[in-house]
């Protein structure tokens, strides 16, 4: 079964420009979570999508948005970009329920210059 | 203070050393226990998943809960270099990974 993948991997933007991370989930399963990952912050979660819905939200600005599509694909959008938004975004997807493992994708690149 | 408080390390050890990995957390709600191993340039895979207090085993890994003093260890015997990663815990009080340690940095070397 093929793993979570997550496109592009790297990606370069200036300040102030916005950036668009998609995210395939592993076939079958229908729950999605995105996370930031940052030498000084560690890992954060962002927010969870179960069934095109918002399920969970972590403590993050407005700028950061993501849906779900019916294919369980999801798409997670920051606007605005600074700075500090370079970090590693990681999806993960798990089959639906809250305590089904999950399972993380390699991760996209981001560089905010 | 944060929820979960991690030594980034770097810790480095020789191959066949016993590593203790420990994270502390402030939330007496957490039930859940998670620890992932992340190897550079990939996303982190669950390790071990332990529920409320007690030990648990798998292989030459073993992750221990003391709810009472809110600390958590991953033992791993007989290390090898295979192990070199980093390890990040995740305490929970639902099923899924919302807060992360920020990860020690294990190096074993041969």
């Amino acid at each position: 079964k093929a793993g979570v993948t997550q496109t592009p991997r790297y990606l370069i933007k200036t300040r102030g420009q916005q950036v668009t991370l998609s995210c395939s989930p592993i076939s079958g399963h229908r729950s999605v979570s995105w996370y930031q990952q940052t030498p000084g912050q560690g890992l954060q979660f962002l927010f969870e999508y179960f069934s095109e819905t918002q399920r969970n939200k972590g403590n993050f600005p407005g700028r950061f948005s993501g849906r779900q599509f019916s294919n369980s694909r999801s798409e997670m959008n920051v606007s605005t970009l600074e700075l500090g938004d370079s970090a590693l975004y990681l999806c993960a997807s798990k089959p639906r329920g809250s305590t089904d493992t999950q399972y993380f994708g390699p991760g996209t690149r981001l560089t905010v210059l | 203070q944060k929820e979960v408080e991690q030594d980034p390390g770097p810790l480095s050890v020789p191959e066949g050393a016993i590593v203790s990995l420990n994270c502390t957390y402030s939330n007496s709600a957490f039930q859940y226990f998670m620890w992932y191993r992340q190897y550079s340039r990939k996303g982190p895979e669950l390790l071990m998943y332990t529920y409320s207090s007690g030990n648990k085993e798998d292989g030459r890994f073993t992750a221990q809960v003391d709810k009472s003093s809110k600390y958590i260890s991953l033992f791993i015997r007989d290390s090898q270099p295979s192990d070199s990663a980093t390890y990040l815990c995740a305490p929970s009080n639902s099923g899924y990974a919302l807060n992360f340690g920020k990860g020690t940095s294990l190096l074993v070397t041969p």
